[in-house]
C-alpha cells in the first residue's frame, strides 16, 4: 500500500514569507496523478494542483507544484492571509486507488 | 454555478443503514465520473468509492467490504451512497466530489454531510 507522508506537520510563517510543503510517497507515483488540496476550517477540500504542477482554475500563481518519483513539493511564493489552512497531497494508482496524505497545517506566526 | 449538495447524514446505531444523496447542478452530470470521500475532522480525507459516467462501473475502498453501494441517477443529476452494516469507524463527514477527467483527482466538492454511528 502506498503511503503519502507530508512534512512538516505544522508550518508557522509570517504573511509575505515563502512556504514549502513536502509530500513523500512510499512508492513511486506517476507525475500525472499527484494533486494538492487546500482545506479551511468547516469547508471541503479545494483542488489547487493536479498532475504535480497544473494549477486548477482560479488558483493564484503564487501556488506552484513540483517533483517526481517519490518526492513532491507545494510552494507558496508569498503568503497571503487567506493561505493559512491545511494542505493535503493525494495520489491515484492501483489499489488503493486514491490516497491522501495526513496534511500540513500552515499557521500564521 | 457548478455545485454539489449532499444530504442524508445523521446519527444512527451500529448495524444501521443510511442513504446519502448528492445533488449536482451547473454542469453536465452524466459526463463525469463521481466519487464519495470521507473525512474524520482533523484527519486526512479517505476515498470511499467512485462510479463511471453511466453507472455501469464502480470501485470501492477495501474497507467498504461490500457494505456500501455507489449509484447515480443521470436524469435527476443525483449521486447516491447506500451504506449498510454501519460501524463506529464509519463516523465521518462524507463528501461527494467530481472527478477531474484524466488526472486522478477531484475538482469539485460538496459541503459534506455528517454521519455519526454510535450506540
Amino acid at each position: 500500500e502506498i503511503v503519502l507522508t507530508q512534512s512538516p506537520g505544522t508550518l508557522s510563517l509570517f504573511p509575505g514569507e515563502r512556504a514549502t510543503l513536502s509530500c513523500r510517497a512510499s512508492h513511486s507515483v506517476s507525475s500525472n496523478y499527484l494533486a494538492w488540496y487546500q482545506q479551511k476550517p468547516g469547508q471541503a477540500p479545494r483542488l489547487l494542483i493536479s498532475g504535480t504542477s497544473n494549477r486548477a482554475t482560479g488558483v493564484p500563481d503564487r501556488f506552484s507544484g513540483s517533483g517526481s518519483g517519490t518526492d513532491f513539493t507545494l510552494t507558496i511564493s508569498r503568503l497571503e492571509p487567506e493561505d493559512f489552512a491545511v494542505y493535503f497531497c493525494q495520489r491515484f494508482d492501483t489499489s488503493p486507488m486514491y490516497t491522501f496524505g495526513q496534511g500540513t497545517r500552515l499557521e500564521m506566526k | 454555478e457548478v455545485q454539489l449538495v449532499e444530504s442524508g447524514g445523521g446519527l444512527l446505531h451500529p448495524g444501521g443503514s443510511l442513504r446519502l444523496s448528492c445533488a449536482a447542478s451547473g454542469f453536465t452530470f452524466s459526463s463525469y465520473w463521481m466519487h464519495w470521500v470521507r473525512q474524520i475532522p482533523g484527519k486526512g480525507p479517505v476515498w470511499v468509492a467512485r462510479i463511471d459516467r453511466d453507472g455501469s462501473g464502480t470501485d470501492y475502498a477495501d474497507f467498504v467490504q461490500g457494505r456500501f453501494t455507489i449509484s447515480r441517477d443521470n436524469v435527476k443529476n443525483t449521486l447516491f451512497l447506500q451504506m449498510n452494516s454501519l460501524r463506529g469507524e464509519d463516523t465521518a463527514v462524507y463528501y461527494c466530489a467530481r472527478a477531474l477527467a484524466g488526472w486522478g483527482c477531484m475538482d469539485v466538492w460538496g459541503q459534506g454531510t455528517t454521519v455519526t454511528v454510535s450506540s
